[in-house]
């Protein structure tokens, strides 16, 4: 159990409203890192963060924004939902090795 | 552009048989590789490992076998459970960077 926790864990919102998803870990871990998941696509990149304030886009950051102000939270913000933001998030963490773990995700659906 | 390729969307095995998951690279600077499995409405978990300076890495019913010059790894799960059914995640790392790249998932059904 690496200790990350994801709030909310569903969320229903409708296009054009902001959506701020928090994640949180007790375990101190420098690196933290915001997926989403799709079918055909798998684990793709959003936004990562290598210490707090230190951020950087990966993939498919269009549209997104992150925030870091303590280590222990990663926020992702959609600043206006599209539908084409529905998914699965899930935050992770890089432990001492390089091994990530995963939050327990939450699923958001924009109408 | 993927960097990481599982061609196989789902693969179905009878229980008690060899599971073999595959996944391809591109990128020859990745010197690190994961095997994530996920069940549904929970986040993925880690699995299983391997450095590029191997070729096999066992973990009980779980091997990772690495083909460099082919860049191409694998997964054996032997023998199969019915509780293995789940996506895996094929993933890559360039130790020297931050990211990992992820691969499009095979969905495993292990049949009783």
């Amino acid at each position: 159990d690496a200790g990350i926790t994801q709030s909310p864990r569903h969320k229903v919102t409708e296009t054009g409203t902001p959506v701020t998803l928090r994640c949180h870990q007790t375990e101190n871990h420098r690196y933290m890192y915001w997926y989403r998941q799709d079918p055909g696509h798998g684990l793709r990149l959003i936004h990562y963060s290598y210490g707090v304030k230190d951020t950087d886009k990966g993939e498919v950051s269009d549209g997104y924004s992150v925030s870091r102000s303590k280590t222990e939270d990663f926020l992702l913000t959609l600043e206006s939902a599209t539908s084409s933001q529905t998914s699965v998030y899930f935050c992770a963490i890089r432990g001492t090795t390089d091994t990530q773990y995963f939050g327990p995700g939450t699923r958001l659906t924009v109408l | 552009d993927q960097q990481v390729k599982q061609n196989s969307p789902s693969l179905s095995v009878q229980e008690g048989r060899i599971s073999i998951l595959n996944c391809d690279y591109t990128n020859s600077m990745f010197d690190y590789f994961l095997w994530y499995k996920k069940y549904p409405a929970e986040g993925p978990t880690f699995l299983i490992s391997i450095s590029s300076i191997k070729d096999k890495n066992e973990d009980g019913r779980f091997t990772v076998f690495l083909n460099k010059s082919a860049k191409h790894l694998s997964l054996h799960i032997v023998p199969s459970q019915p509780g293995d059914s789940a996506v895996y995640f094929c993933a890559a790392i360039n130790t020297g960077g931050f990211k990992t790249i992820f691969g499009a998932g095979t969905r495993l059904f292990v049949k009783a």
